[in-house]
């Protein structure tokens, strides 16, 4: 399978606390994204990160990209109890062409008062 | 800007009846859609691309009998579901592409086959 692994599966901390999810993938990448999916809903797209970008900036949320370690970590900081759901990590291949996403395995995480 | 909707939310039938989910790019032409599935604290499994005017192309695994996929604008894309079973029971997720780099999803829509 050329699905992408993320750690921990699930992550329970408190509000105010920081968490951190790392992602893996498979394949040379043109970018990757992450994705917040709360239950039962569609998608919500968080932040992108191209193969030459190290790190990114969005709001709390910071990302981190090793295209030689084929790894990706996502980092909420100050979380909130709103900030509960699943967190979807994609790459997209590097291709040329338009092309589809992979998805990781996901991270659910829970964030209580 | 970039919404994508689904039609219907949720939907509940019979085995061995046929049930159409409709996705919807609403303020954008897209020229690729992807239909997605997703079973319980899973993650999402790619079903099938397809470009307008195309025939779609289907993930290894997927029956394209099964699963009919029709794009007959850059607006619109259905997946039917023939002869469902409840084993077809799943969220499915759509999403569009207008190029290379993002796709925008659609809310899901949840099928329940009883």
């Amino acid at each position: 399978s050329q699905q992408g692994e993320e750690d921990p599966q699930a992550l329970s901390i408190q509000e105010g606390e920081n968490a951190t999810m790392n992602c893996s993938y498979k394949t040379s990448i043109n970018n990757l994204q992450w994705y917040r999916q709360n239950s039962g809903r569609g998608l919500v797209h968080l932040i992108l990160i191209r193969s030459n970008e190290r790190e990114k900036h969005s709001g709390r949320l910071r990302v981190t990209l090793d295209t030689s370690k084929k790894s990706s970590s996502l980092l909420i900081t100050a979380s909130r109890a709103a900030d509960t759901a699943s967190y979807f990590c994609a790459s997209l291949p590097d291709t040329g062409t338009a092309s589809k996403l992979t998805f990781g395995t996901g991270t659910r995480l829970q964030v209580t008062l | 800007g970039a919404v994508v909707s689904q039609h219907p939310s949720w939907v509940i039938c019979k085995s061995g009846t046929s049930v159409k989910i409709e996705c919807r790019s609403l303020d954008f032409q897209a020229t690729t859609m992807f239909w997605y599935r997703q079973f319980p604290k899973q993650s999402l499994m790619l079903m099938a691309t397809s470009n307008e005017g195309s025939k779609a192309t289907y993930e290894q695994g997927v029956e394209k009998d099964k699963f009919l996929i029709n794009h007959a604008s850059l607006t619109l894309s259905t997946l039917t579901v023939t002869s469902a079973h409840p084993e077809d029971s799943s969220f499915y997720i759509c999403s569009a592409s207008m190029g290379y780099d993002e796709q925008y999803f659609g809310p899901g829509t949840r099928l329940t086959v009883t």
